[in-house]
């Protein structure tokens, strides 16, 4: 079946340091999201990527979408404790209405001061 | 503006009680999600409702039943619940014509 794979699954970094984690799909996407998950908090949507090779900056974050829409990653530079939370990315269900998405199953970062 | 209000914020149960998780969003969303949230294995959709009127089953419906009762309100019902119903249920919902999910704060259930 359909697999969204993330790795890695843990990330601790000290805080200025660069993080990245990657998104794996097993099948072509339409389009991928980014979700932050704070500790003891919900997902928050961060971005959404369509175009294949798309890159997007939002301060310190950089995402991409690869070439063939089957990966992205999300790169922090120079991390800061805000930074810490779990990441998920999302892709569209195969066969599955607009809005049914299916997520990886996140990286977690934790960042040392 | 609230957003996306789920209640209860934590609920224990014994093994075969029943309850209901309530969620209402005031954006005027169509769609609605209930997923569930288990330690190493991200977000899986339990049910979905696509406009009001209409639920569909997602990755994991088993044991559970949905309720589209107004465009607003979207319940999660467990009627005998099981250990292994242990999670953190979250209610989402999505705007027509947009792609982000806007998430709830989410329940944290425990069956004892």
């Amino acid at each position: 079946g359909q697999q969204v794979m993330q790795i890695p699954q843990y990330q601790h970094v000290q805080e200025g340091e660069d993080f990245t984690t990657y998104c794996n799909s097993s099948t072509t996407l339409s389009n991928i999201q980014w979700y932050k998950q704070r500790p003891g908090g919900h997902p928050v949507f961060l971005i959404q990527l369509v175009k294949s090779g798309e890159v997007k900056k939002q301060k310190r974050l950089t995402f991409q979408f690869g070439e063939a829409k089957k990966n992205s990653s999300l790169h922090i530079t120079a991390t800061q404790t805000t930074d810490v939370g779990t990441y998920f990315c999302a892709g569209p269900r195969r066969g599955g209405s607009q809005g049914n998405l299916i997520f990886g199953k996140g990286t977690k970062l934790s960042v040392k001061p | 503006n609230a957003g996306v209000t789920q209640t209860p914020k934590f609920q224990v149960l014994k093994t075969g009680q029943s309850m209901t998780l309530q969620c209402a969003q005031d954006m005027n969303h169509n769609s609605m999600y209930w997923y569930r949230q288990d330690p190493g294995m991200g977000l899986r959709l339990i049910y979905y409702s696509a406009s009001e009127g209409t639920t569909d089953k997602g990755e994991v419906p088993n044991g559970y039943n949905v309720s589209r009762l107004n465009k607003r309100e979207f319940s999660l019902r467990l009627e005998s619940a099981a250990p292994s119903q242990t999670s953190v249920y979250f209610c989402a919902s999505r705007g027509q014509g947009r792609e982000k999910l806007f998430f709830g704060s989410g329940t944290q259930l425990s069956v004892l």
